[in-house]
């Protein structure tokens, strides 16, 4: 099966700057890779997505690219703000078959 | 309108005892999952059914069963509890598409806080 890596782990930042996640995976058959914000205490909610025809998208603050030969992806959050803070999960798959990156712990500090 | 529910919110239950977890899913999306979200916040796939038919197992010990008596429901009937099956454990679904277009995004639930004492 995929095997989808993350990094950081934990990442703290000053409200305003810029957080980076970057993430690969093994399977290069993966054509979907999505991006879930799970707040503490709740459920893990897409913020984008990306698929693998699509080298970047931006949707507002935060803008996904994507390297297909390089296998890796990367989650850009600018201008953050405290509510930004929160588990993010990165994702690689095909058709209904998804496997999670083991998540990145972002702070961001008023 | 909650989309994808499951219940109980909580489940608090002694070593030894069978339990399940209920899911249910209102978008009339064709493929279900189940998901463990362990201590570390590691989420990890245990199942997926589409169409009623089991198509992802993952290593999951053979006391985790999951059932679909029809396409909106999920359930997941768990034998002979352990303390190591203490998790959240997080239903989903998502839609089929096109092979061109892929599916859906997941939709996961609120999941279920299960602790084993």
């Amino acid at each position: 099966g995929e095997n989808v890596e993350q990094h950081p782990s934990t990442l703290s930042v000053q409200e305003g700057d810029s957080a980076v996640i970057k993430c690969t995976y093994s399977d290069s058959a993966s054509n979907y890779f999505p991006w879930y914000k799970q707040e503490l205490g709740k459920r893990p909610q897409l913020i984008i997505d990306i698929r693998s025809n699509v080298g970047e998208k931006k949707d507002q603050r935060i803008a996904v690219t994507l390297n297909k030969t390089a296998k890796h992806f990367s989650l850009h959050i600018t201008e953050t703000q405290p509510e930004d803070s929160a588990v993010y999960f990165c994702a690689a798959g095909t058709g209904n078959q998804f496997y999670f990156g083991t998540g990145t712990s972002l702070t961001v500090i008023p | 309108d909650t989309a994808v529910s499951q219940t109980p919110k909580y489940l608090v239950t002694q070593m030894g005892n069978d339990k399940s977890i209920k899911c249910e899913q209102n978008l009339g999306h064709d493929t279900m999952y189940w998901y463990k979200q362990d201590s570390k916040k590691f989420l990890k796939i245990m199942f997926s059914y589409n169409n009623k038919e089991l198509i992802i197992n993952e290593t999951v010990p053979n006391r985790f069963s999951p059932k679909s008596p029809d396409k909106a429901h999920l359930n997941l009937h768990i034998n002979s509890l352990e303390l190591g099956d203490s998790a959240v454990y997080f239903c989903a679904s998502s839609q089929d598409g096109a092979a061109d277009v892929g599916n859906s995004p997941l939709h996961f639930g609120n999941g279920t806080r299960l602790t084993v004492t």
